[in-house]
């Protein structure tokens, strides 16, 4: 039981380059959440998923979007990035409101 | 709306010591409250929660956790820290019915020997 996955670990993009981060949960739960961490700020919230083909914004949702194809699967996508999108990232899933449960996170670095 | 305030941004205690790290969180709604910890260069592990069961709260490692309803606190306390606490601690706050989490700067917990 892998619980919730990332890919990748660590990226370094280039200003404008675009890039897609995925995620993956083997728990069979309805939501999924992309938050951003950055230091001395705690998690923001990105986008987020109540269900499959759903998507919603969270508080930072600006230069993102986001896809839930498949129940399992939450992607996120940076069309053109930007030196403020440095940060680590963490996918989250949950079943219902309940407990959220957090996958290792993907360091980003745009240059 | 909800939020939360951790009240210190970094603690430091002797091992062997208790630990307590201090969160107050403003809430609409009967709230549910987390604390996660987060090792360094890992991703974030649930400690505890309350969800208006019992207002003292067991968690994992011998963490545990006051609901105080007229204090709107839930601070985080351990009898004896061991070097392995070393981390950060979040407090997290979410409205009743709302999927949404709402997470507190963070309090850097340092272990010293």
């Amino acid at each position: 039981n892998a619980g919730v996955t990332q890919t990748p670990k660590f990226r370094v993009l280039k200003t404008g380059q675009s890039m897609t981060l995925l995620c993956a949960q083997d728990m069979n739960h309805e939501y999924m959440y992309w938050y951003r961490q950055d230091p001395g700020m705690g998690l923001r919230l990105i986008h987020y998923s109540v269900g499959e083909g759903t998507t919603a914004k969270g508080e930072v949702p600006d230069g993102y979007n986001v896809s839930r194809l498949k129940k399992q699967n939450f992607l996120l996508g940076l069309e053109s990035a930007a030196p403020s999108q440095t940060s680590v990232y963490f996918c989250a899933s949950s079943s219902g409101a309940d407990t959220q449960y957090f996958g290792p996170g993907t360091r980003l670095t745009v240059l | 709306a909800q939020s939360v305030t951790q009240l210190d941004s970094h603690v430091s205690v002797s091992e062997g010591t208790p630990v307590l790290l201090r969160c107050n969180y403003s809430s609409s709604y009967s709230p549910s409250l987390f604390w996660y910890v987060q090792h360094p260069n890992k991703g974030l592990q649930l400690l505890l929660k309350y969800t208006s069961a019992a207002t003292l709260v067991k968690g994992i490692n011998g963490f545990e956790a006051e609901f105080k309803k007229s204090e709107t606190s839930f601070h985080l306390t351990k009898p004896s820290a061991h070097m392995s606490d070393a981390a950060e601690y979040f407090c997290v706050v979410r409205n009743f019915g709302n999927e949404k989490l709402t997470f507190g700067t963070g309090t850097r917990l340092t272990i010293i020997p």
